[in-house]
């Protein structure tokens, strides 16, 4: 069946780095696109990666623009996020996404991120 | 930038009644990208709705979408116990953004 899951999750120091995972099973993994969104505890749904199927295109919304790399590698069917220059409010669930155009048709468990001193 | 708003933000109903969500957008989208989320406490979303109107893969009859312009409707016909949780409207949007809605609690009366 079709799984995305998640991996590398934990706790940081503000300013400090961490790489998110998400291996993917299931399906083929090249054709499509992939998004990352997180949830701040108690808060909504929070888009903040997409990366179309070639991995050319990255977007990202203005919160974490600069700061959060999306990427991928299709050889091994996973998707990465690399968050640099962490903040408390960058604290959340991350869930790795497949874009199934017009819609997040999949999502992973996710993996929790928490930026504390 | 489109802004949606969901009301009410929380909806209390019996199991068996019939709940109505609502999903406004700031300003007129193509609803081909409108979709609808369910989430319940400790799990991931899971896609409901697409195109507004078009349930996924699994989703109950009891599930149904509707709306255009501005204005859009999750309907769940008659609430199962399973039913009551977060829901929440997303627009896939141009540049490409991805934006949702603040979501509807749909708790038990």
């Amino acid at each position: 069946q079709v799984q995305l899951v998640e991996s590398g999750g934990g706790v940081v120091q503000p300013g400090g780095s961490l790489r998110l995972s998400c291996v993917t099973s299931g399906f083929t993994f090249s054709p499509y696109g992939m998004h990352w969104v997180r949830q701040a505890p108690g808060k909504g749904l929070e888009w903040v990666a997409f990366a179309r199927i070639d991995g050319g295109r990255e977007y990202h919304p203005d919160s974490v623009k600069g700061r959060f790399t999306i990427s991928r590698d299709n050889s091994k069917s996973t998707l990465y996020l690399q968050m640099n220059s962490l903040a408390a409010d960058d604290t959340a669930v991350y869930y790795c996404a497949r874009d199934g155009a017009r819609s997040m048709d999949v999502w992973g468990q996710g993996t929790m991120v928490t930026v504390s001193s | 930038e489109i802004v949606l708003t969901q009301s009410p933000g929380t909806l209390s109903l019996s199991p068996g009644e019939r709940a109505t969500l609502s999903c406004r957008a700031s300003q007129s989208v193509d609803s081909s990208f409108l979709a609808w989320y369910q989430q319940k406490p400790g799990q991931a979303p899971r896609l409901l709705i697409y195109g507004a109107s078009s349930r996924a893969t699994g989703v109950p009859d009891r599930f149904s979408g509707s709306g255009s312009g501005t204005d859009f409707t999750l309907t769940i016909s008659r609430l199962e116990p399973e039913d009551f949780a977060l829901y929440y409207c997303q627009l896939y949007g141009s540049s490409p953004r991805f934006t949702f809605g603040p979501g509807t609690k749909v708790d038990i009366k």
